[in-house]
């Protein structure tokens, strides 16, 4: 089976920049990545997504290699409130997502 | 936030008893999910619905069906509880774009005992 892997866990100091990895085993060629993170129990919040070129919007950065297998979440500016599960996914047709475990990230001022 | 509620959002129950868990959504998506969400495996689909009474399985389908009877409204069963269905639920919706976001609801509880 495909796997999405993540570290378990991150430290990042605040106003840092915390890069967030995350590698698929397998990934098809129409299928995106996306990051989504989730504070305390809430449900989860999309943060970016691409399929093969590097992404920026107002949250975050997405750097995705050239085979797409690994891309890297990139929060510029860390603040505290960026404390959060980050979750890596991939989808395709129906936007199907299978999400990776998650990495915990902790902001320390 | 995105119009998406759960009910209920806390549930207890027994071995073996029927369990239905709701989402409505009133953003009219086209797309709804349910996943479950357990310690070390993120979120699994189970189940998703492209449409009112078209839906198909996903990765961990099996012990739970669902049913589609308006747009608004997506319903998940558990015909006959398990102690290895206890977690997390959340309900997601999204449009008919294949590159499109989903959007979460609060997510339900649910301990099997």
């Amino acid at each position: 089976d495909a796997k999405t892997t993540q570290p378990p866990s991150m430290d990042c100091a605040e106003g840092r920049a915390a890069n967030l990895p995350c590698n698929h085993s397998t990934i098809s060629g129409n299928e995106y990545v996306y990051w989504y993170r989730q504070i305390h129990s809430q449900g989860p919040q999309y943060i970016i997504h691409g399929l093969k070129n590097n992404e920026t919007n107002e949250m975050a950065s997405l750097i995705i290699t050239e085979d797409r297998k690994s891309s890297t979440l990139i929060l510029p500016h860390a603040t505290l409130r960026d404390t959060a599960v980050y979750y890596c996914s991939r989808g395709g047709y129906g936007n199907k997502l299978v999400f990776g475990a998650g990495t915990i990230l902790r902001v320390k001022s | 936030d995105a119009g998406i509620t759960q009910s209920p959002r806390h549930k207890v129950t027994e071995t073996g008893t029927p369990v239905t868990l709701r989402c409505h959504q009133t953003e009219n998506h086209r797309y709804m999910y349910w996943y479950r969400q357990d310690p070390g495996h993120g979120l699994r689909l189970i189940h998703y619905s492209y449409g009112v009474k078209d839906t198909d399985k996903g990765e961990v389908s099996d012990g739970y069906s669902v049913s589609r009877s308006k747009t608004e409204d997506f319903l998940l069963t558990l015909e006959s509880a398990t102690s290895s269905q206890t977690s997390v639920y959340f309900c997601a919706i999204g449009r008919a774009e294949d590159t499109d976001t989903q959007y979460f609801g609060p997510g339900t509880r649910l301990t099997v005992l």
